[in-house]
């Protein structure tokens, strides 16, 4: 079964600063979709990036961006020019296509002015 | 609300009674999803439907059932055999197409409390 961690429960960063998301994920897939949700306190989820398996660029929404390492199954957000209104909850979560979304447990981000 | 709808937004219901979420998309898509979400964890799945008249089990399924009698509805029913059913629930429809197969999109949820 497909599992996804996010080691970093917490963290925080100064408004217009970078803050770097960590997400790992274990599947003996070869093709598959990896994405980054937001849940703000509304707890409404929000996609803010996709990323296919097959695709070896990094896929880019403006200030979100990600770093996709295939082979160590890793799978980061890039969050640039941080903005008072990026506080909020982010969930990395895994797909093979069509299926279920497996969620990590979230990384709670907190952006200070 | 992202093109499902999804009440209500609040619902408390006594101890041993059974509930029923609404969940509603007009965009005409084929798989829909119910998620369940407590709190310091991710999202869990609880049912999934990718067709009208058939759904699968998630899981978390035990105590919970749903029926998906109309494309555009997938209602779930928290019943009295579920143990701890103070949650929030999410549900999510996929639009099935060659490009966009896989993601989801989310309902605005219901915080159900056992009073």
């Amino acid at each position: 079964a497909q599992t996804v961690t996010q080691s970093q429960p917490e963290m925080s960063v100064q408004e217009a600063e970078t803050v770097t998301l960590s997400c790992t994920y274990d599947t003996s897939e070869n093709n598959y979709y990896l994405f980054w949700y937001k849940q703000p306190p509304s707890r409404q989820m929000i996609l803010v990036i996709r990323q296919e398996a097959y695709k070896q660029q990094n896929a880019t929404e403006n200030r979100f961006s990600v770093n996709f390492q295939k082979a160590a199954k890793s799978f980061s957000l890039k969050i640039s020019d941080s903005q008072l209104g990026d506080t909020a909850m982010y969930f990395c979560a895994f797909s093979q296509g069509n299926t279920p979304l497996v969620f990590g447990k979230g990384t709670r981000l907190s952006v200070i002015a | 609300d992202g093109g499902i709808t999804q009440s209500p937004k609040y619902l408390f219901r006594k101890e041993g009674q059974n509930v029923t979420l609404s969940c509603e998309q007009n965009l005409n898509h084929d798989a829909m999803y119910w998620y369940r979400q407590d709190p310091g964890q991710g999202l869990r799945l609880i049912y999934y439907s990718q067709i009208v008249n058939d759904f699968q089990k998630g899981d978390i399924a035990e105590g919970y059932s749903v029926s998906r009698e109309k494309k555009e509805s997938f209602p779930l029913t928290v019943t009295s055999a579920q143990k701890n059913p103070t949650a929030f629930y999410l549900c999510a429809w996929s639009p099935g197409t060659s490009v966009d197969t896989d993601t989801q999109y989310f309902g605005p949820g219901t915080r159900l409390t056992v009073l």
